[in-house]
């Protein structure tokens, strides 16, 4: 009963660096969802996909890219890490017709990505 | 502009103490969800509660409640009797979409609750 795994769970990068989080869900999802927490800003979506094949930018997407290969696989990449990109980030999925049930977005527990 | 403000920062109580936390929201479609997440100190999102905007009804559940007023635009949560494992940071959520899902956050409120 893994539900959304997110991969790696911890990372330090060097500015420039580049590096890829995995996220994973095996709940066959339809949408899925990355965001970022920085402290008194909440969560922040960085891009999603509402179904294999296809991403959309979120709120704020600047210096990320994704893809959606496979329906259960969500990647997120920085190219070229800044310092600016130290976070948590969260990934989650969702049912497309989640809205008639109760069953909320299903987050993994998080990915502490430092770049100095 | 913030979708989803919520004014309190941090708040400390003492055990067995009720704590009210504010969640003003802004948005112009009349079709809307809400929602509560809790963020305990080992970082995992855990989903509290859905509301729709249709469903003016307050709620309880156990020791929590939670009181939605469109006409204020508020959706206000109260932990009654807080208990030291209710410490953490609770976020409330907008979703204006119906179609993708996505959700606008609040800052989050930490709420620390002393023995």
């Amino acid at each position: 009963n893994a539900g959304v795994t997110q991969t790696p769970k911890f990372r330090v990068l060097k500015t420039g660096q580049s590096m890829t989080l995995l996220c994973a869900q095996d709940m066959n999802h339809e949408y899925m969802y990355w965001y970022r927490q920085d402290p008194g800003m909440g969560l922040r979506l960085i891009h999603y996909s509402v179904g294999e094949g296809t991403t959309a930018k979120g709120e704020v997407p600047d210096g990320y890219n994704v893809s959606r290969l496979k329906k259960q696989n969500f990647l997120l990449g920085l190219e070229s890490a800044a310092p600016s990109q130290t976070s948590v980030y969260f990934c989650a999925s969702s049912y497309r017709l989640e809205w008639i049930a109760d069953s909320p977005l299903h987050f993994g527990n998080g990915t502490r990505l430092t770049v100095t | 502009a913030q979708k989803v403000t919520q004014a309190q920062t941090e708040i400390s109580v003492v055990e067995k103490e009720d704590v009210t936390l504010d969640c003003v929201y802004e948005t112009r479609d009349t079709t809307y969800y809400l929602f509560w997440y809790k963020q305990p100190p080992s970082g995992e999102l855990v989903f509290l509660i859905r509301r729709n905007s249709f469903d003016e009804q307050n709620e309880i559940s156990g020791r929590y409640s939670w009181n939605f007023q469109k006409s204020t635009s508020s959706f206000n949560f109260t932990i009654t009797a807080s208990q030291v494992v209710d410490s953490a940071v609770y976020f409330c959520a907008l979703s204006e979409n119906l179609n993708d899902y996505k959700l606008s956050f609040g800052a989050g409120t930490t709420v620390t609750v002393r023995a």
